[in-house]
């Protein structure tokens, strides 16, 4: 139940393709959602994020699109750029509840974009 | 602002030799977390801390300890390096203070460790 589902593990577009990142979740008490995007050698950096309370959100040309009666939850980089190049995980938290749990981790997505 | 830093930042370490990672952060967070990285397994929580003088187990606790003596620090030690320690480790921190909660890990460089 503590589990975040990410799907696909690896994809690869073309420049300014619209990738898309799955994620599931099993826990209702999951309060926060974000997205960490890593480069090579670097750690990950949070990207955006999202509470259950919105269906969408967007930074730029990143979207979380949140689906809270199916538990799911993805990501969509628009005009995706060669630089988006990276690995990108989901998470989930129960942040703001009454009992404050940890982070969870999906298992990431390599992502590929070619120029 | 440095943020977290790990030191060292790569190691190589013969099998039953011990070593300690340094995580510090400049931040002022209340917590602080090691997770370990390997191909196709995401990150993994090894320990983490809610406060100096605290410390918990996490997803992967085993042939790992921590202490966290001073607000900043967090050390990950292992006593007896084995193969399957092998990994790339992260250290985070995270700010929980009356109404700063954003839930923002920050995130070190890491840290590649090689067991043989």
């Amino acid at each position: 139940q503590q589990q975040v589902k990410q799907s696909p593990q690896s994809l690869i577009v073309q420049k300014g393709g619209i990738p898309i990142i799955n994620c599931a979740y099993e826990n209702t008490a999951f309060d926060y959602f974000p997205w960490y995007q890593q480069f090579p050698g670097k750690g990950p950096a949070l990207l955006i994020a999202i509470r259950p309370d919105v269906s969408e959100k967007k930074e730029g040309r990143f979207t979380i699109s949140f689906n809270k009666s199916a538990k799911q939850f993805s990501l969509h980089i628009m005009d995706s750029q060669p630089g988006d190049s990276a690995t990108y995980f989901c998470a989930a938290y129960v942040l703001w509840g009454g009992s404050q749990g940890n982070l969870i981790f999906g298992k990431g997505t390599k992502l590929s974009v070619k120029p | 602002n440095a943020g977290v830093t790990q030191t060292p930042k790569f190691r190589v370490l013969k099998t039953g030799q011990s070593m300690t990672l340094l995580c510090a952060q400049d931040m002022n967070h209340e917590y602080m977390y090691w997770y370990r990285q390997d191909p196709g397994m995401g990150l993994r929580l090894i320990h983490y801390s809610v406060g100096e003088g605290t410390t918990a187990k996490g997803e992967v606790p085993d042939g790992y300890n921590v202490s966290r003596l001073k607000k900043q620090n967090f050390l990950l030690g292992l006593e007896s390096a084995a193969p399957s320690q092998t990994s790339v480790y992260f250290c985070a921190s995270r700010s929980h203070s009356g109404t700063v909660n954003t839930g923002e890990l920050f995130f070190g460089e890491g840290s590649r460790l090689t067991v043989l």
